[in-house]
């Protein structure tokens, strides 16, 4: 069982360039969020997935797009990448968001924007 | 606004006791979370509170007081491997997850 898959682990990028973060869970969630994390912050919520075909923004989501074409995969995308999105990002998912509702993580993704 | 504090780092001694706090303010709360976060991993589940009072799992602690803002992770017998940052989450009225920046610990033999 695999739990969250993200891919690439690391990536290099140019100012201006475009490239997309794979999120992949195979525990039939229903929920699925992507968060960036810097040195001396909290998680930061980008958007979030509840469904299959359905995406909403978080708190930090200017400059990111997502998509939810199927209910395994949450794709977030950098259009024109900036220095100020290096950053590390997680994908998450959970069954629900009530109760004792526990987020499994991706093992991350090291996006660096020179 | 919203906002959870923690402290930046800790140390601590090897076979020792740490406790971890953390205070919030948050628009309504629907439970709180401590993860733990290896460096250069994900953060994994370690408690969930959400009544008044103490959680015990194993070496692990956590305690909630709702009307004081107020929740800490209590570790006993630390051991080497529980370095690691321990992030503190409030889920608000919108049951959306609020983080603290997380506490280091560092455990000394």
């Amino acid at each position: 069982n695999a739990g969250v898959t993200q891919t690439p682990k690391f990536r290099v990028l140019k100012t201006g360039q475009s490239m997309t973060l794979l999120c992949a869970q195979d525990m039939n969630h229903e929920y699925m969020y992507w968060y960036r994390q810097d040195p001396g912050m909290g998680l930061r919520l980008i958007h979030y997935s509840v469904g299959e075909g359905t995406t909403a923004k978080g708190e930090v989501p200017d400059g990111y797009n997502v998509s939810r074409l199927k209910k395994q995969n949450f794709l977030l995308g950098l259009e024109s990448a900036a220095p100020s999105q290096t950053s590390v990002y997680f994908c998450a998912s959970s069954p629900t968001v009530s109760g004792a509702n526990v987020l499994t993580f991706g093992a991350g993704s090291r996006l660096t924007v020179l | 606004g919203q906002n959870i504090d923690q402290p930046t780092e800790m140390t601590a001694t090897e076979g020792a006791i740490v406790q971890i706090n953390c205070t919030y303010q948050t628009s309504g709360f629907n439970g709180l979370f401590w993860y733990q976060q290896h460096a250069g991993e994900a953060p994994t589940f370690l408690s969930y509170n959400v009544l008044d009072g103490l959680e015990e799992k194993g070496r692990f602690s956590s305690f909630l007081s709702r009307s004081k803002g107020y929740s800490y992770l209590l570790l006993k017998e630390l051991q080497m491997k529980d370095s690691a940052s321990y992030l503190c989450a409030v889920r608000d009225s919108n049951y959306q997850l609020i983080w603290g920046a997380g506490t280091k610990l560092i455990i000394k033999p």
